[in-house]
Protein backbone atom coordinates (compact mmCIF):
# COMPACT_ATOMS: atom_id res chain seq x y z
CA UNK A 1 0.00 0.00 0.00
CA UNK A 2 1.67 3.04 -0.77
CA UNK A 3 1.84 5.94 1.41
CA UNK A 4 0.16 8.48 -0.43
CA UNK A 5 -2.58 7.90 -2.90
CA UNK A 6 -3.95 10.25 -5.52
CA UNK A 7 -6.13 9.51 -8.59
CA UNK A 8 -3.87 10.39 -11.61
CA UNK A 9 -6.77 11.95 -13.89
CA UNK A 10 -7.39 13.84 -15.78
CA UNK A 11 -9.70 15.67 -14.26
CA UNK A 12 -11.67 17.80 -16.28
CA UNK A 13 -13.64 21.46 -15.31
CA UNK A 14 -15.12 24.16 -16.99
CA UNK A 15 -13.58 27.30 -16.39
CA UNK A 16 -15.45 29.18 -12.81
CA UNK A 17 -16.23 25.86 -11.16
CA UNK A 18 -14.81 24.34 -8.66
CA UNK A 19 -12.07 22.06 -8.98
CA UNK A 20 -11.84 19.19 -6.31
CA UNK A 21 -8.92 16.99 -5.37
CA UNK A 22 -8.49 14.43 -3.08
CA UNK A 23 -5.55 12.75 -1.07
CA UNK A 24 -5.66 9.49 0.85
CA UNK A 25 -2.59 8.50 3.33
CA UNK A 26 -1.83 5.11 4.75
CA UNK A 27 -0.47 6.43 8.48
CA UNK A 28 -3.04 7.80 10.91
CA UNK A 29 -0.50 9.27 12.97
CA UNK A 30 0.68 11.55 9.75
CA UNK A 31 1.04 15.44 11.40
CA UNK A 32 0.69 17.38 8.37
CA UNK A 33 -0.24 17.86 4.51
CA UNK A 34 0.95 20.09 1.50
CA UNK A 35 -0.43 20.97 -1.57
CA UNK A 36 1.91 21.34 -4.38
CA UNK A 37 1.38 22.70 -8.07
CA UNK A 38 3.60 21.62 -10.81
CA UNK A 39 3.24 22.86 -14.31
CA UNK A 40 4.15 20.83 -16.83
CA UNK A 41 8.17 20.51 -17.58
CA UNK A 42 8.57 22.57 -13.98
CA UNK A 43 9.20 22.21 -10.63
CA UNK A 44 6.73 21.81 -7.25
CA UNK A 45 5.27 25.15 -5.91
CA UNK A 46 3.81 25.50 -2.54
CA UNK A 47 0.04 26.33 -2.67
CA UNK A 48 -0.54 25.53 1.10
CA UNK A 49 -0.48 22.63 4.20
CA UNK A 50 -2.49 22.16 6.60
CA UNK A 51 -2.30 20.43 10.10
CA UNK A 52 -5.54 20.31 11.66
CA UNK A 53 -8.87 19.23 11.16
CA UNK A 54 -11.51 21.42 9.03
CA UNK A 55 -11.03 23.97 6.72
CA UNK A 56 -7.87 25.87 5.87
CA UNK A 57 -8.85 28.58 3.13
CA UNK A 58 -5.96 31.08 1.07
CA UNK A 59 -7.82 32.99 -1.83
CA UNK A 60 -9.63 30.56 -4.38
CA UNK A 61 -7.94 27.87 -2.72
CA UNK A 62 -9.45 25.50 0.48
CA UNK A 63 -7.70 22.92 1.59
CA UNK A 64 -9.70 20.18 4.20
CA UNK A 65 -8.36 17.36 6.23
CA UNK A 66 -10.12 14.94 7.92
CA UNK A 67 -7.88 12.67 10.38
CA UNK A 68 -10.50 10.14 11.26
CA UNK A 69 -10.73 9.47 7.35
CA UNK A 70 -7.38 9.81 6.68
CA UNK A 71 -7.85 12.20 3.43
CA UNK A 72 -6.93 15.88 2.68
CA UNK A 73 -8.86 17.88 -0.21
CA UNK A 74 -7.59 20.56 -2.32
CA UNK A 75 -10.38 22.47 -3.60
CA UNK A 76 -10.37 25.62 -6.25
CA UNK A 77 -13.11 28.34 -6.42
CA UNK A 78 -13.65 29.62 -9.62
CA UNK A 79 -10.96 27.63 -11.67
CA UNK A 80 -9.06 29.54 -14.16
CA UNK A 81 -7.33 27.75 -17.15
CA UNK A 82 -4.30 28.70 -15.73
CA UNK A 83 -4.76 26.46 -13.21
CA UNK A 84 -4.39 23.53 -15.13
CA UNK A 85 -1.73 21.91 -13.49
CA UNK A 86 -0.47 18.70 -11.63
CA UNK A 87 -1.31 18.66 -8.22
CA UNK A 88 0.91 16.90 -5.67
CA UNK A 89 -0.11 15.75 -2.28
CA UNK A 90 2.88 15.56 0.16
CA UNK A 91 2.38 14.27 3.92
CA UNK A 92 4.92 14.44 6.72
CA UNK A 93 4.60 11.90 9.41
CA UNK A 94 6.09 14.10 12.23
CA UNK A 95 8.43 11.33 13.37
CA UNK A 96 11.31 12.64 10.79
CA UNK A 97 10.59 16.09 9.67
CA UNK A 98 12.78 16.06 7.29
CA UNK A 99 11.11 13.10 5.55
CA UNK A 100 7.75 13.63 3.00
CA UNK A 101 5.88 11.34 1.05
CA UNK A 102 4.03 12.30 -1.92
CA UNK A 103 1.57 11.28 -4.33
CA UNK A 104 1.77 10.51 -7.82
CA UNK A 105 -0.16 13.46 -8.16
CA UNK A 106 -3.90 14.61 -10.09
CA UNK A 107 -3.49 16.50 -13.50
CA UNK A 108 -6.07 19.24 -13.58
CA UNK A 109 -7.72 20.45 -17.24
CA UNK A 110 -9.63 23.95 -16.84
CA UNK A 111 -11.20 23.97 -20.07
CA UNK A 112 -12.08 27.60 -21.65
CA UNK B 1 10.32 34.10 -0.35
CA UNK B 2 13.38 31.06 -0.23
CA UNK B 3 14.92 31.35 -3.73
CA UNK B 4 16.54 27.82 -4.59
CA UNK B 5 18.64 27.79 -7.70
CA UNK B 6 19.53 24.64 -9.69
CA UNK B 7 22.93 25.59 -12.28
CA UNK B 8 20.92 23.92 -15.10
CA UNK B 9 17.69 23.50 -16.27
CA UNK B 10 18.55 20.67 -19.11
CA UNK B 11 21.56 18.77 -19.83
CA UNK B 12 22.63 16.08 -21.97
CA UNK B 13 25.66 13.33 -20.72
CA UNK B 14 27.00 10.41 -22.15
CA UNK B 15 26.93 7.15 -20.56
CA UNK B 16 30.00 6.67 -18.27
CA UNK B 17 30.69 10.58 -17.67
CA UNK B 18 30.69 11.88 -14.03
CA UNK B 19 28.06 14.35 -13.59
CA UNK B 20 27.63 17.19 -11.59
CA UNK B 21 24.38 18.88 -10.83
CA UNK B 22 24.59 22.48 -8.28
CA UNK B 23 22.57 23.39 -5.96
CA UNK B 24 22.32 27.01 -3.93
CA UNK B 25 19.89 29.12 -1.52
CA UNK B 26 19.82 31.89 -0.12
CA UNK B 27 17.84 31.35 3.07
CA UNK B 28 20.58 29.58 5.45
CA UNK B 29 18.51 26.75 5.71
CA UNK B 30 20.00 23.44 7.64
CA UNK B 31 18.28 20.96 5.29
CA UNK B 32 18.57 20.21 1.81
CA UNK B 33 17.71 17.73 -0.32
CA UNK B 34 17.66 16.10 -3.78
CA UNK B 35 14.96 14.40 -5.35
CA UNK B 36 14.47 12.75 -8.36
CA UNK B 37 11.01 12.75 -10.66
CA UNK B 38 9.47 10.26 -12.90
CA UNK B 39 6.11 9.45 -14.66
CA UNK B 40 3.86 7.32 -12.63
CA UNK B 41 6.78 7.33 -10.31
CA UNK B 42 6.25 10.38 -8.33
CA UNK B 43 9.58 12.29 -6.34
CA UNK B 44 11.74 9.94 -4.53
CA UNK B 45 14.38 11.19 -2.34
CA UNK B 46 17.99 10.61 -3.58
CA UNK B 47 19.40 12.16 -0.39
CA UNK B 48 19.68 14.81 1.95
CA UNK B 49 21.97 16.88 4.01
CA UNK B 50 21.26 18.41 7.55
CA UNK B 51 24.10 20.48 8.22
CA UNK B 52 27.77 21.36 6.20
CA UNK B 53 29.54 17.96 5.27
CA UNK B 54 26.11 15.89 6.94
CA UNK B 55 24.30 13.73 4.73
CA UNK B 56 21.93 10.70 5.08
CA UNK B 57 20.97 7.94 2.01
CA UNK B 58 17.29 8.66 0.89
CA UNK B 59 15.25 5.76 -0.83
CA UNK B 60 17.36 5.63 -3.86
CA UNK B 61 21.09 6.61 -3.67
CA UNK B 62 22.53 3.66 -5.68
CA UNK B 63 24.27 5.43 -8.23
CA UNK B 64 24.45 8.81 -6.43
CA UNK B 65 27.00 10.57 -4.23
CA UNK B 66 26.28 14.04 -2.92
CA UNK B 67 28.48 17.20 -1.29
CA UNK B 68 28.31 20.07 1.02
CA UNK B 69 30.67 21.98 1.85
CA UNK B 70 29.25 24.95 2.65
CA UNK B 71 25.54 25.90 4.28
CA UNK B 72 23.97 27.38 1.02
CA UNK B 73 25.31 24.52 -1.16
CA UNK B 74 24.54 21.35 -2.18
CA UNK B 75 25.97 19.30 -4.96
CA UNK B 76 24.71 16.13 -6.45
CA UNK B 77 27.20 13.65 -8.44
CA UNK B 78 26.57 11.00 -10.53
CA UNK B 79 29.50 9.06 -10.55
CA UNK B 80 28.93 7.07 -13.62
CA UNK B 81 25.76 8.53 -15.21
CA UNK B 82 23.90 5.67 -16.91
CA UNK B 83 20.73 5.64 -19.44
CA UNK B 84 18.19 5.09 -16.32
CA UNK B 85 19.27 8.16 -14.76
CA UNK B 86 17.79 10.52 -17.41
CA UNK B 87 15.02 12.00 -14.91
CA UNK B 88 13.95 15.84 -13.79
CA UNK B 89 16.07 16.02 -10.39
CA UNK B 90 14.80 18.37 -7.78
CA UNK B 91 16.63 20.40 -5.25
CA UNK B 92 14.94 21.59 -2.01
CA UNK B 93 15.28 23.01 1.42
CA UNK B 94 13.94 23.48 4.56
CA UNK B 95 14.60 25.19 8.00
CA UNK B 96 15.77 22.79 10.27
CA UNK B 97 13.68 22.38 14.06
CA UNK B 98 10.77 20.33 14.96
CA UNK B 99 8.63 22.52 12.76
CA UNK B 100 5.97 19.80 10.92
CA UNK B 101 4.21 22.98 9.18
CA UNK B 102 7.54 23.47 7.44
CA UNK B 103 7.58 22.66 3.77
CA UNK B 104 9.82 21.99 1.59
CA UNK B 105 10.85 24.77 -1.27
CA UNK B 106 12.02 23.32 -4.61
CA UNK B 107 15.02 24.54 -7.16
CA UNK B 108 13.55 25.25 -10.87
CA UNK B 109 14.74 21.50 -11.39
CA UNK B 110 17.02 19.87 -13.72
CA UNK B 111 16.20 17.74 -17.15
CA UNK B 112 19.30 15.08 -17.43
CA UNK B 113 19.33 13.08 -20.00
CA UNK B 114 22.03 10.54 -20.56
CA UNK B 115 22.34 9.08 -23.99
Amino acid sequence: QKEVEQNSGPLSVPEGAIASLNCTYSDRGSQSFFWYRQYSGKSPELIMFIYSNGDKEDGRFTAQLNKASQYVSLLIRDSQPSDSATYLCAVNKGDNFNKFYFGSGTKLNVKP
Amino acid sequence: DVKVTQSSRYLVKRTGEKVFLECVQDMDHENMFWYRQDPGLGLRLIYFSYDVKMKEKGDIPEGYSVSREKKERFSLILESASTNQTSMYLCACRPTGPFFDSPLHFGNGTRLTVT
